[in-house]
């Protein structure tokens, strides 16, 4: 089955610095590669998306970059504020007709440090 | 509020009691996911409906848990004879399946349980 690893478990960064989480995943069929944050105690949900056939996407501060051939993709947040604070998941799903079977990572813990 | 529920938020047992818990999906969504998650990892898949169908489970889904959706809307997950190693984050989570998009995964708040 699919294997998704996701480093780093933690990082730092000061409040208008960059953060960079990366992942990498093992079965080159995974076509959908979604990030969730998760706030202490909330439930996950999705900042930004990132299909096979796209190399790089971009939401204002946060954008994806994947590389199939590597099978890696990251996750960039540019001008960190303490609200981004949070864990983030990377997942690489498998795609087939309606059905998604999502994998996820073991998660960044993100301190954005005032 | 419109979105998944998920209902007992919190649940405290006993080891070798049994606990079910419900999840409402977002009305119009016919795929439902379930997954575990335990402190410091991403959620586990657990298993999925296709309306009332179970279609996938994992093999973490040992003979003690059985999950139902009997008219394709709610979900229960029910756990058998708990265990201490059971204790962690139970999430539902549903997506629209169309087949011509990648369906985002909606997720309900989790219920917490905790095994005594």
């Amino acid at each position: 089955g699919e294997n998704v690893e996701q480093h780093p478990s933690t990082l730092s960064v000061q409040e208008g610095d960059s953060a960079v989480i990366k992942c990498t995943y093992s079965d080159s069929a995974s076509n959908y590669f979604p990030w969730y944050k998760q706030e202490l105690g909330k439930r996950p949900q999705l900042i930004i998306d990132i299909r096979s056939n796209v190399g790089e996407k971009k939401d204002q501060r946060i954008a994806v970059t994947l590389n199939k051939t590597a099978k890696h993709f990251s996750l960039h947040i540019t001008e960190t504020q303490p609200e981004d604070s949070a864990v983030y998941f990377c997942a690489a799903t498998l795609r087939s007709g309606g059905y998604q079977k999502v994998t996820f990572g073991t998660g960044t813990k993100l301190q954005v440090i005032p | 509020d419109t979105g998944v529920s998920q209902d007992p938020r919190h649940k405290i047992t006993k080891r070798g009691q049994n606990v079910t818990f419900r999840c409402d999906p977002i009305s119009e969504h016919n795929r439902l996911y379930w997954y575990r998650q335990t402190l410091g990892q991403g959620p586990e898949f657990l298993t999925y409906f296709q309306n009332e169908a179970q279609l996938e489970k994992s093999r973490l889904l040992s003979d003690r848990f059985s999950a139902e959706r009997p008219k394709g809307s709610f979900s229960t997950l029910e756990i058998q004879r708990t265990e201490q190693g059971d204790s962690a984050m139970y999430l539902c989570a549903s997506s629209s399946g169309r087949t011509d998009r990648y369906n985002e995964q909606f997720f309900g708040p989790g219920t917490r349980l905790t095994v005594l």
